[in-house]
């Protein structure tokens, strides 16, 4: 099984920096996700870490740390569309998706 | 980039009747394709993987004759409800494994059951 845990909401001004944490505890781990989701509308891949260390994608950035079963995600120079839910998610096995509840980023102007 | 379509993106039925959701994979071929159910402020809930030419595994607490599914292509798996109830009402999205890694989300079917 898995325990998948992330703050339920954040709040943060235009241009500031955010960052989302996720704590899990997992057997099988293989891999760990993030994916922004607008109300109403399908996730959309953010990012993927397998490896511990930290992934630079434009304004998004991944962190993790195995052995602390433990993650984060940056969001650098926020913008007012980035206010979304965002998911973290966990890969057990070959393909399986376990998600946390998600976080509510709201970006205030 | 790869796309899945779904549909409907949304339907209203009556208690105690049917329900088809189309999951299609549109450029690329899926051999697993897994769909979730989503409520309300939580989080995506996997229901089933499903696997062409094969049967789908459900997951824990999941009605396996309430929840039908078919995987008869590489392209398209299809989620039935059967006498639907108004507490199967939910956001229901379907993903398709490319590759190993990455799962692309279709756009969702939003099911209200009165």
């Amino acid at each position: 099984g898995q325990n998948i845990d992330q703050p339920t909401e954040m709040t943060a001004t235009e241009g500031a920096i955010v960052q989302i944490n996720c704590t899990y505890q997992t057997s099988g781990f293989n891999g760990l996700f993030w994916y922004q989701q607008h109300a109403g509308e399908a996730p959309t891949f953010l990012s993927y870490n397998v490896l511990d260390g930290l992934e630079e994608k434009g304004r998004f950035s991944s962190f993790l740390s195995r052995s602390k079963g433990y993650s984060y995600l940056l969001l650098k120079e926020l913008q007012m569309k980035d206010s979304a839910s965002y998911l973290c998610a966990v890969r057990e096995g070959d393909y399986k998706l376990s998600f946390g509840a998600g976080t509510t980023v709201t970006v205030r102007a | 980039g790869a796309v899945v379509s779904q549909h409907p993106s949304w339907v209203i039925c009556k208690s105690g009747t049917s329900v088809k959701i189309e999951c299609r994979s549109l450029d690329f071929q899926a051999t697993t394709m897994f769909w979730y159910r989503q409520f309300p402020k939580q989080s995506l809930m996997l229901m089933a993987t499903s696997n062409e030419g094969s049967k789908a595994t459900y997951e824990q607490g999941v009605e396996k004759d309430k929840f039908l599914i078919n995987h008869a292509s590489l392209t398209l798996s299809t989620l039935t409800v059967t006498s639907a109830h108004p507490e199967d009402s939910s956001f229901y999205i379907c993903s398709a494994l490319q590759g190993e890694t990455e799962q692309y989300f279709g756009p969702g079917t939003r099911l209200t059951v009165t």
